[in-house]
């Protein structure tokens, strides 16, 4: 079974933190992706990698950057948080190719006060 | 702008019924389709999947109908069950490209026993 696994499941900042969110995948996928979840809106994209060092803006990149040195480990940075960034954090990975299904982790809450 | 809506926030149907949860696009580039299903404090996991050169998909309980003239997919339950009830999102992507994929909002089923 795919593993996706984030390294907190809730985590509270101060605004102007310096935020990293970890995620780990174990199974050989070339790419990684991280989204938010917020009421109404849905999942929206933040950025993503299909490759070691490479990366890809997603949707909603302002006030994100993200990190690949590993291909088992994305990691999202807020780099200085702001409360408009509290929000359910899904890392998520899959196979290259249009066919293959995400697989996510269990989600990071994010609350920044 | 959203490219993939899902009107309905939520939905009951008692058990044993069909449950219908529907989904809207936007974009005609979209040529695969998506649902996955979340519960609370877990990831959203794959359901079942659909590719444009198809109108049904059937998977066990679970089937999802493509009409691209209408620019719409719905997945259907049958019979529900108490274990549905969760979260479900619709999604929308490109056979070809980095494996993206562009959600709706979701629809929240309860199956009332």
């Amino acid at each position: 079974d795919v593993k996706v696994t984030q390294s907190s499941r809730y985590l509270v900042k101060r605004t102007g933190e310096k935020v990293f969110l970890e995620c780990v995948q174990d199974m050989d996928h070339e790419n990684m992706f991280w989204y938010r979840q917020d009421p109404g809106l849905g999942l929206r994209l933040i950025y993503f990698s299909y490759d070691v060092k490479m990366k890809e803006k997603g949707d909603i990149p302002e006030g994100y950057s993200v990190s690949r040195e590993k291909k088992e480990r994305f990691s999202l940075i807020l780099e200085s948080a702001s409360t408009n960034q509290t929000s359910m954090y899904l890392c998520a990975s899959s196979f290259s190719g249009g066919n293959s299904p995400l697989h996510f982790g269990n989600g990071t809450r994010l609350t920044v006060t | 702008d959203q490219q993939v809506k899902q009107n309905s926030p939520s939905l009951s149907v008692q058990e044993g019924r069909i449950s219908i949860l529907n989904c809207d696009y936007t974009n005609s580039m979209f040529d695969y389709f998506l649902w996955y299903k979340k519960y609370p404090a877990e990831g959203p996991t794959f359901l079942i999947s659909i590719s444009s050169i198809k109108d049904k998909n059937e998977d066990g309980r679970f089937t999802v109908f493509l009409n691209k003239s209408a620019k719409h997919l719905s997945l259907h339950i049958v019979p529900s069950q108490p274990g549905d009830s969760a979260v479900y999102f619709c999604a929308a992507s490109y056979l070809t490209g980095a494996n993206n994929l562009f959600f709706g909002t979701g629809t929240r089923l309860t199956v009332i026993p």
